[in-house]
C-alpha cells in the first residue's frame, strides 16, 4: 500500500519557472525522500529531510518538512526541459527497514 | 562505479510459466530491495535482505513469489505461474546500511510482461 499522496498528479510548465509539489503522508516518519524517475527507467534519490528538520536544499532543490501537517514540498527553482520527470516522495518509518511511496507528480518543462 | 545492474530489461512470458530475474547491487552495498511499478503508479515495496537475510516481505507478496540472495551478493526474484496481474516493472535497489544512510541506488528495471 502507498502513504504518500503527491499533488499535483501532473504539472507542466515553460522553461525557466518554478515547479512546486507537494506530498501528504499518514504515519509518523523517521525521514522522507524525493526521488525522480524518467519514463521507463530506475529512480535517482534526490534529497532526504529528517523528521527534525524543516527544511533542507541541495542546488535548485528545496524541500519543506511540517510533521504536524504531515506533509513535505519540493520546489525546482529555473526549471529546465531535462528536469521532465516523475517525481515521487517516499516515507520511512521507524523501526521499518522498507521505503513507502507514492504515486508521483508527472512534471513536464516545455523548452 | 557500476551501480545496481538488473537484467532482463524485458521479459515476456505465456501465463502460467515460471519467470526469474537478477539483480546485481553496488558492491560493498549489503542491503537490497525488491520493489514492483504498475503504469502510473509508484513502486510498491515486495522484499528486504541485508545481507543473505531476507528480514521483511510485504504481505502483498503472494506464496508465488519467493527472493533469494545467495551469499549476500546478487538476488533473485522468482515468480512462479505467472497471472495477467504480475505484469510490472520489477526494480532493484540497494544500500550501504550505516546510522543515517537511508539512501537507496536502483537498478533501471525489468519489464515484465505476462500474456
Amino acid at each position: 500500500s502507498q502513504q504518500g499522496e503527491e499533488d499535483p498528479q501532473a504539472l507542466s510548465i515553460q522553461e525557466g519557472e518554478n515547479a512546486t509539489m507537494n506530498c501528504s503522508y499518514k504515519t509518523s516518519i523517521n525521514n522522507l525522500q524525493w526521488y525522480r524517475q524518467n519514463s521507463g527507467r530506475g529512480l535517482v534519490h534526490l534529497i532526504l529531510i529528517r523528521s527534525n528538520e524543516r527544511e533542507k536544499h541541495s542546488g535548485r532543490l528545496r524541500v519543506t518538512l511540517d510533521t504536524s501537517k504531515k506533509s513535505s514540498s519540493l520546489l525546482i527553482t529555473a526549471s529546465r526541459a531535462a528536469d521532465t520527470a516523475s517525481y515521487f516522495c517516499a516515507t520511512k518509518g521507524a523501526g521499518s527497514y522498507q521505503l513507502t511511496f507514492g504515486k508521483g507528480t508527472k512534471l513536464s518543462v516545455i523548452p | 562505479d557500476t551501480g545496481v545492474s538488473q537484467n532482463p530489461r524485458h521479459k515476456i512470458t505465456k501465463r502460467g510459466q515460471n519467470v526469474t530475474f537478477r539483480c546485481d547491487p553496488i558492491s560493498e552495498h549489503n542491503r537490497l530491495y525488491w520493489y514492483r511499478q504498475t503504469l502510473g503508479q509508484g513502486p510498491e515495496f515486495l522484499t528486504y535482505f541485508q545481507n543473505e537475510a531476507q528480514l521483511e516481505k510485504s504481505r502483498l507478496l503472494s506464496d508465488r513469489f519467493s527472493a533469494e540472495r545467495p551469499k549476500g551478493s546478487f538476488s533473485t526474484l522468482e515468480i512462479q505461474r505467472t497471472e495477467q496481474g504480475d505484469s510490472a516493472m520489477y526494480l532493484c535497489a540497494s544500500s550501504l546500511a550505516f546510522v543515517g544512510n537511508e539512501k537507496l541506488f536502483f537498478g533501471s528495471g525489468t519489464q515484465l510482461s505476462v500474456l
